[in-house]
């Protein structure tokens, strides 16, 4: 059974700097892998989705890379600023194409 | 707008109930979702139907039933509602497993208070 794990749980920064987020999975045979934002009270936005044949996507300042054979894949976000606080989660859909969250990265740019 | 969207926002009601959600989407999509976020936001799917036939069941208890008159609305109905009922749950779809870009989109989310 996937299991997705998202380092780290909290992350707390100044305006400004680059960040990494984490994501693992256990069962590298995945589909697809979809980085989301959720705000405080709110739905779940797109970000990004790498299929399982490629290595990356970009979107202004995010870029998300995918490393199947490890089991992880990658948000890096680019001068982060105090708007980009939020949930980000993370969800590989797995062979039986059920989608799989990790619990999220609790993000808080500060200025 | 093009989007998902779910009514009611919020719902709260006493044990032992029964309540609807319902969802539609008009981004031409074939795939819709049921999703729970429990009190610690954590995303855990429950349903998925496929132009309107079930292609994913989660264990949900039977007391939550789906429905899906049309690949646009997928509704759901749960009966003889309980405490560990109150979480938020989201409705999302997406062109079908299958078809190489299968993003998913989700509703604004309905909470319910179970009393």
């Amino acid at each position: 059974k996937q299991e997705v794990t998202q380092i780290p749980a909290a992350l707390s920064v100044p305006e400004g700097e680059n960040l990494v987020l984490n994501c693992s999975f256990t069962d590298s045979a995945i589909y697809n892998l979809q980085w989301f934002r959720q705000d405080p009270g709110k739905g779940l936005t797109s970000l990004l989705l790498i299929q399982s044949s490629q290595r990356e996507q970009t979107s202004g300042r995010l870029n998300a890379s995918l490393d199947k054979s490890s089991g992880r894949s990658t948000l890096y976000i680019a001068a982060s600023q105090p708007g980009d606080s939020a949930t980000y989660l993370c969800a590989a859909r797995g062979g039986s194409y059920i989608p799989t969250f990790g619990r999220g990265t609790s993000l808080i740019v500060h200025p | 707008d093009t989007a998902v969207s779910q009514t009611p926002k919020y719902l709260v009601t006493q044990m032992g109930n029964d309540k609807s959600i319902k969802c539609e989407q008009n981004l031409g999509h074939d795939t819709m979702y049921w999703y729970k976020q429990d009190s610690k936001k954590f995303l855990k799917i429950m349903f998925s139907y496929n132009n309107k036939e079930l292609i994913i069941n989660e264990t949900v208890p039977n007391r939550f039933s789906p429905k899906s008159p049309d690949k646009a609305h997928l509704n759901l109905h749960i009966n003889s509602l309980e405490l560990g009922d109150s979480a938020v749950y989201f409705c999302a779809s997406s062109q079908p497993a299958g078809i190489n870009y299968n993003e998913q989109f989700f509703g604004p989310g309905t909470r319910l208070t179970v009393l």
